[in-house]
């Protein structure tokens, strides 16, 4: 049971343009959603975060949206550049009860092209 | 200091040995956490520690043994592995349990022959 989806295993955009990446997810008990990024051959980076009583969260060039009665969430990278280029892994945890354990979706890759 | 070390990068044994991963973090945190991560799946949770003290334990098989000697560091204890164990070991840490961002090593690529 993929209690996390990330339904697109790939996404190419150009330089410049926005990347939206995508995730949904099945249990209500998820409180707290994370992204990260993995490059090839090193350990996922954390970029960015959001609770549940939020709707969005912005870092930089990077924002989270979290739509709970769809039980959706997207990443948004504006612009996008070549060095984001990467797999990126939503994962997700029930806060209130938390035992450290991260369900992560099965990742989604994406290549910006220059 | 956000950093999360792991030795050795690259371990190859036989199903016969016995070796052991290594993890350190000096961001002061209490939680810390061993994955497995396959060519192209998630990482899969296998153990975490709170306060040094083994909090959970995915029904991991008795040849991966987890040791914390303290709180900066995390061992795994590695005997008798089969070639489908090879794949991918990260380890992370967190502040603390409850645990919201997780903080992952570089991982060590583990080849069992």
């Amino acid at each position: 049971d993929q209690q996390v989806k990330q339904n697109s295993p790939s996404l190419s955009v150009q330089e410049g343009r926005i990347s939206i990446l995508n995730c949904d997810y099945t249990n209500s008990m998820f409180d707290y959603f994370l992204w990260y990024k993995k490059y090839p051959a090193e350990g996922p980076t954390f970029l960015i975060s959001i609770s549940s009583i939020k709707d969005k969260n912005e870092d930089g060039r990077f924002t989270v949206f979290l739509n709970k009665s769809a039980k959706h969430l997207s990443l948004h990278i504006v612009p996008s550049q070549p060095g984001d280029s990467a797999v990126y892994f939503c994962a997700a945890s029930a806060g209130s009860s938390n035992t450290g354990k991260l369900i992560f979706g099965q990742g989604t890759t994406l290549q910006v092209k220059p | 200091d956000t950093e999360v070390t792991q030795t050795p990068k690259h371990l190859v044994m036989g199903m016969t040995n016995k070796k052991s991963l290594k993890c350190e973090q000096h961001m002061g945190h209490r939680a810390m956490y061993w994955y497995k991560q396959k060519a192209k799946k998630p990482p899969e949770l296998m153990f975490v520690y709170s306060y040094e003290k083994l909090s959970i334990n995915e029904s991991v098989p008795s040849r991966f043994s987890p040791e914390c000697p303290n709180s900066s560091l995390l061992n795994l204890h590695l005997h008798a592995l089969q070639p489908e164990d090879s794949a991918l070991y990260l380890c992370a840490s967190s502040q603390e349990l409850p645990a919201y961002e997780q903080y992952f090593g570089p991982g060590t690529r583990l080849t069992v022959t």
